[in-house]
């Protein structure tokens, strides 16, 4: 089946842009993450929605990153007025449950969109 | 707080070779840990996971053991082959505090040559 797809999977913006970045999770996945890559690191937790409810937004780094995921499917990160420290990749993930004490749910990564400030 | 720390690389082994990546966590509650990979041009895959101290992970011949007693959870395997040349991340998840995110180390890169 469809895994989890992202657009576009390379943004090239200049600094002070908006700029959309579009997540496609796999059907009836309940629960989607974002991530931003640096290079050479981990991923860093963003943000977490639970259907269309945003739960956790502890991760945003700045006023400047808004996320949506207004009918629980689809999701969408904004970055306004970029930065070039915003450069990054950023993962999308989806997950079929909630985990916790019942157990753990593999999230499931999308290919990432690279996004470049100049 | 919750971090995970990995052992830097890049590591580079010759087929049939025996690999260690030693990865240690912190955690405020009782986390599941998670190895998972990025091949060359691929997405993140989930290659094994443990919720219990002592639970061994395995798949496609890696393994991890969740050692609670030294807060570890090393990724091993016996022979490794060409085709494992990869990025291999450490993660855990502290389900039990809430947060349903993960936490990951910086990365391993690992390249296997013939």
């Amino acid at each position: 089946g469809a895994g989890v797809s992202q657009s576009p999977r390379y943004k090239v913006a200049k600094r002070g842009q908006d700029v959309a970045l579009r997540c496609d999770p796999i059907s009836g996945h309940v629960s989607l993450f974002w991530y931003q890559q640096a290079l050479g690191q981990g991923p860093e937790f963003l943000t977490y929605f639970q259907n269309e409810a945003q739960l956790d937004k502890s991760g945003l780094p700045s006023d400047r990153f808004f996320a949506e995921r207004p009918e629980g499917s689809v999701s969408t990160l904004k970055i306004q007025r970029t930065q070039q420290e915003d450069s990054a990749v950023y993962l999308c993930a989806s997950s079929p449950g909630t985990s916790g004490s019942q157990g753990v749910y593999e999230q499931y990564f999308g290919p990432g969109t690279r996004l470049t400030v100049t | 707080g919750n971090s995970v720390t990995q052992m830097e690389g890049p590591v580079t082994l010759s087929e049939e070779a025996f690999l260690t990546i030693n990865c240690t966590y912190t955690a405020t509650g009782y986390p599941s840990l998670f190895w998972y990979v990025q091949y060359p041009g691929e997405g993140l895959q989930l290659l094994l996971k443990a919720t219990k101290a002592d639970d061994k992970g395995s798949n496609k011949g890696f393994e991890a053991t969740y050692r609670k007693e030294t807060t570890s959870f090393h990724l091993e395997k016996g022979s490794v082959q060409v085709s494992d040349s990869a990025v291999y991340f450490c993660a855990l998840s502290d389900t039990q505090t809430g947060a349903n995110n993960l936490f990951f180390g910086t990365g391993t890169r690992l390249t296997v040559i013939p």
